[in-house]
Formats: C-alpha cells, structure tokens, sequence
C-alpha cells in the first residue's frame, strides 16, 4: 500500500540552528512533491513545489530536496526562529491522479530561543 | 491572495441531524476539496471537486455527500452526523494541477457531534 511517513515525534532545536525534517514515501512514484506549514488550530499553508527533475528548491530560508532513488524528500529551514515553530507535512499525487494530494501526518518543529 | 472561508470555526451538532459545511473561495480556482484531520491520521480526502457539478471521491466519502453548483462555493453534507465525524474539516481550492499549484486552505471547521 502507498505510505508517506514523516517522523511523528517532535523535532526540538535552538534558535539559529538549521533544521531538517525528513519525508519518506513507499508505492509512489512522484513526479513532484509539495511541503505545508500548520500552525494549531489552522488550515495548512502551500510553501514550496518541488518536481523530480529538481533535485533542490530553495526559497528564502527553506531549502528543500527530493531523491527519487531513496523515495524521500528532506526539507531544511536554515538560521531557525521561534516563529518557524509549526508542523510542517509533506504532500504528494493520490493514486497518480494529477489534482488529488495525499498528505503525511506532519512532523511538528519547535525553536527554542 | 486567494482566500477560501469556511462559514463556521466551530460547530456542535447531534447524532442524526443533517449538517452543512460552507466553503467558499474568491479567486475562481477549478479545484477544490474537503479533508478532515483527525490527530494519528493525519490528513484524508472526503471529496474533490474539478467544476462545477463535477466530484470525485476521495479516500473516506461514505457518509458525506458534496454539492458544487457555483464555482466558488463546495459544500460538504453530513447526511446524518454520527459521533466518529467529529473531527477537523478543511476546504482547500488550487488553480489547477497540483504539479505546478498549492493548495490554499481554509481555517477550518471544528465540528463536535454529540
């Protein structure tokens, strides 16, 4: 069966620090893969598109990378704030169909000042 | 920016009665879904829509039902609300593939049966 796993427990780090959390996936075969921000109590919020053909995204102080032979996806916020504490999910395609997301259950990051 | 509104923040309702769910977006985007998040589960789609009167089942459609007879406005539809639909419910809308598209989300309904 298709399978996203993003690690469920909380990722704890100091303020300035990079963080990397971690997106794996099982039965897919992704052309591109998109990452969320979460904040409690609301709606997911888009951050970066990254295709196969890719291999890295960068966007301010998000980078994002996507290994198609290791079926993962690692997602880095580099000189980390308080501010950037949320969770944070990785989407790809439902089932190959090309407007339908299937979402990880999300990994929440915590910045410690 | 495209906004998408969800009529209510929080909703309390009994076992059997009939819910609505509104959504509406402003920015005349073709898709939009419903999801709920459940804590453990992550994420699931209920329903996708890509038109008007257009659906799609997702992968947790048996006992809701949708509507879309405007392009800005999906509901969703409890036919009979059960105790194992409370949960978190999101609307999202996208513009069109979600190989070049994110999704913009709503800030959810919080929806209690009781």
């Amino acid at each position: 069966s298709q399978k996203i796993e993003q690690n469920s427990e909380a990722l704890n780090i100091q303020e300035g620090k990079t963080a990397t959390l971690t997106c794996n996936y099982t039965n897919y075969s992704p052309a591109y893969l998109q990452w969320y921000r979460q904040d409690p109590g609301r709606g997911p919020v888009f951050l970066l598109l990254i295709r196969e053909n890719e291999k890295e995204k960068r966007k301010e102080r998000l980078k994002v990378t996507f290994d198609t032979t290791l079926k993962q996806s690692l997602f880095h916020i580099t000189a980390s704030q308080p501010a950037d504490s949320a969770t944070y999910l990785c989407a790809l395609v439902h089932n190959n169909a090309g407007n339908m997301l299937t979402f990880g259950g999300g990994t929440r990051l915590m910045v410690k000042p | 920016d495209v906004k998408v509104t969800q009529s209510s923040r929080y909703l309390v309702k009994r076992t059997g009665e009939k819910v609505f769910l509104e959504c509406v977006q402003d920015m005349d985007h073709e898709n939009m879904f419903w999801y709920r998040q459940d804590p453990g589960l992550g994420l699931r789609l209920i329903y996708f829509s890509y038109d008007v009167k257009m659906k799609e089942k997702g992968d947790i459609p048996e006992g809701y039902s949708v509507s879309r007879e405007k392009k800005e406005r999906f509901s969703l539809i409890l036919e009979s609300a059960s105790t194992n639909q409370t949960s978190m419910y999101l609307c999202a809308s996208s513009l069109g593939d979600s190989s070049n598209y994110g999704y913009t989300f709503g800030s959810g309904t919080r929806l209690t049966v009781v």
